[in-house]
C-alpha cells in the first residue's frame, strides 16, 4: 500500500498564478483532510470531506477550494495564489471520525 | 475556538526522560494523541488516550492525562538521538465539528549524544 500520495512534492507559483494540490489513498478512507503548516503555528485545517461527494470548511478555508469526485482522491485548488499562502500542505485521511490520521508527506509551496 | 498548548522546545541528553506537556480548552474531548514529525515528513500517530483514562503505556511512552486540569504529557523513557522530532498534542471534541482535530503548535525535541 501506498498509503497518503500527495504530488507535487515542491511548487513555486508567481502571485495570482492557479495550481491544484492532489492527494490519493488507497486505504478507502472515507474522511479526508487538508492542513497547513506554518512556522510557529502547528497545523491549521483548511477543508475536510466526509465522504465521496462531500466538502467541508475548515479552521482557515479562504483562499482555497476542494474538490472530492472520488474516494480516493481530495483535490485542493488555489484559485489566485497569494504570498500569504506560502506554506507546508498536508493532506491526511482516516476510516472514520475517531480513526488515527494518516498524512502525507507534504507539499511545499511558495507564492512569490 | 479551542485551544492546544505546548511549549516549543525541549533538549534532553540522551538516555534522559523527555517529558512532553499540553494543555488544552475542549471540556468534551474525547480523544486526545500525540504525532511526531520527523524532517521533511508528515505527522505519524504515535499514541492515544481516551478521555476516561488516566494513563497509557507503550513501551517507552508514557501518556498522563489530567482531565480536571486539562493537562495531557508523554514520557519518553530512555531518550534516544532517533526521538530528536517536533512532536504535536492534539484533540478531538465530541460536539460540532468533531471530526476535526486541533493541533498544538507542536514541541521541537533535541535529543543531545
Amino acid at each position: 500500500n501506498a498509503g497518503v500520495t500527495q504530488t507535487p512534492k515542491f511548487r513555486v507559483l508567481k502571485t495570482g498564478q492557479s495550481m491544484t494540490l492532489l492527494c490519493a489513498q488507497d486505504m478507502n478512507h472515507e474522511y479526508m483532510y487538508w492542513y497547513r503548516q506554518d512556522p510557529g503555528m502547528g497545523l491549521r485545517l483548511i477543508h475536510y470531506s466526509v465522504g465521496e461527494g462531500t466538502t467541508a470548511k475548515g479552521e482557515v478555508p479562504d483562499g482555497y477550494n476542494v474538490s472530492r469526485l472520488k474516494k480516493q482522491n481530495f483535490l485542493l485548488g488555489l484559485e489566485s495564489a497569494a504570498p500569504s499562502q506560502t506554506s507546508v500542505y498536508f493532506c491526511a485521511s482516516s476510516y472514520s471520525a475517531h480513526e488515527k490520521l494518516f498524512f502525507g508527506s507534504g507539499t511545499q509551496l511558495s507564492v512569490l | 475556538g479551542e485551544d492546544v498548548e505546548q511549549s516549543l522546545f525541549l533538549s534532553v541528553r540522551e538516555g534522559d526522560s523527555s517529558v512532553i506537556n499540553c494543555t488544552y480548552t475542549d471540556s468534551s474531548s474525547t480523544y486526545l494523541y500525540w504525532y511526531k514529525q520527523e524532517p521533511g515528513a508528515g505527522l505519524q500517530l504515535l499514541t492515544y488516550i481516551f478521555s476516561n483514562m488516566d494513563m497509557k503505556q507503550d513501551q517507552r511512552l508514557t501518556v498522563l492525562l489530567n482531565k480536571k486540569d486539562k493537562h495531557l504529557s508523554l514520557r519518553i523513557a530512555d531518550t534516544q538521538t532517533g526521538d530528536s522530532a517536533i512532536y504535536f498534542c492534539a484533540e478531538k471534541g465530541s460536539g460540532a465539528g468533531s471530526y476535526q482535530l486541533t493541533f498544538g503548535k507542536g514541541t521541537k525535541l533535541s535529543v543531545i549524544p
